[in-house]
């Protein structure tokens, strides 16, 4: 067990639709991750978070956004959802800004019909 | 921006062998390099990392060799058992980036 925590494990949803997901990252770590993996993408970096505040972008599209609440728990908002959008979503947590030693979730299968 | 390559895509050994499992990165200012461990359903796993300081870092059976010259690091999981079986991630960052660049995966199945 990491001391990651995401929810909900699974979600299926339609097209068009907009979910949350929610992560509470490991004690005493400040910074969040959004990962999404897909069989074609592969991992890959969506955004970070720092102690409350977004630190990074990578490839988050701008219907998805997310954000960061003070007691540090995260929540990624995914709209206007695509078939495409379905991939597991994974949420990583370290203490420092640097992404180092940063442990993952179990993630969040997503799937868009 | 970063890339990192990595090589095999998958990878079948007999339990007792060793394994190895490569990866470059094109950015010659990363200097953070962890190794995750992904098992069916489940979230990666950091299993090692290195900087860029080090050349070689031990974990038991694991280990992990830096080629900062060459833009190489492999892992080496020694005397392996059923339940290495997994994917194997390798990544990549510096720091001010923040962000790991993740390789494509190596799919490990260890027979008993």
């Amino acid at each position: 067990d990491s001391g990651v925590t995401q929810t909900p494990k699974h979600l299926i949803t339609a097209t068009g639709q907009r979910v949350t997901l929610r992560c509470s990252p490991r004690s005493g770590d400040l910074s969040v991750y959004w990962y999404q993996q897909s069989l074609d993408q592969g991992l890959q970096f969506l955004i970070q978070y720092y102690n409350g505040e977004e630190r990074a972008k990578g490839n988050i599209l701008e219907r998805f956004s997310a954000q960061q609440f003070p007691d540090l728990h995260s929540e990624l908002n995914l709209s206007s959802l695509e078939l495409g959008d379905s991939a597991l979503y994974f949420c990583a947590s370290s203490v420092g800004t640097d992404n180092t030693e940063a442990f993952f979730g179990q993630g969040t299968r997503l799937t868009v019909v | 921006g970063e890339n990192v390559e990595q090589h095999p895509s998958t990878l079948s050994v007999q339990e007792g062998d060793s394994a190895v499992i490569k990866c470059t990165y094109s950015d010659s200012a990363s200097n953070y390099f962890p190794w995750y461990k992904q098992e069916l359903g489940k979230g990666p796993q950091l299993i090692i990392d290195i900087r860029s300081n080090v050349g070689e870092k031990k974990d038991q059976r694991i280990a992990v060799t830096l080629n900062k010259t060459a833009k190489h690091f492999s892992l080496h999981i020694t005397e392996t058992q059923p339940e290495d079986s997994a994917v194997y991630f390798c990544a990549a960052s510096f720091t001010g980036f923040q962000k790991l660049v993740f390789g494509t995966g190596t799919r490990l199945l260890v027979s008993p």
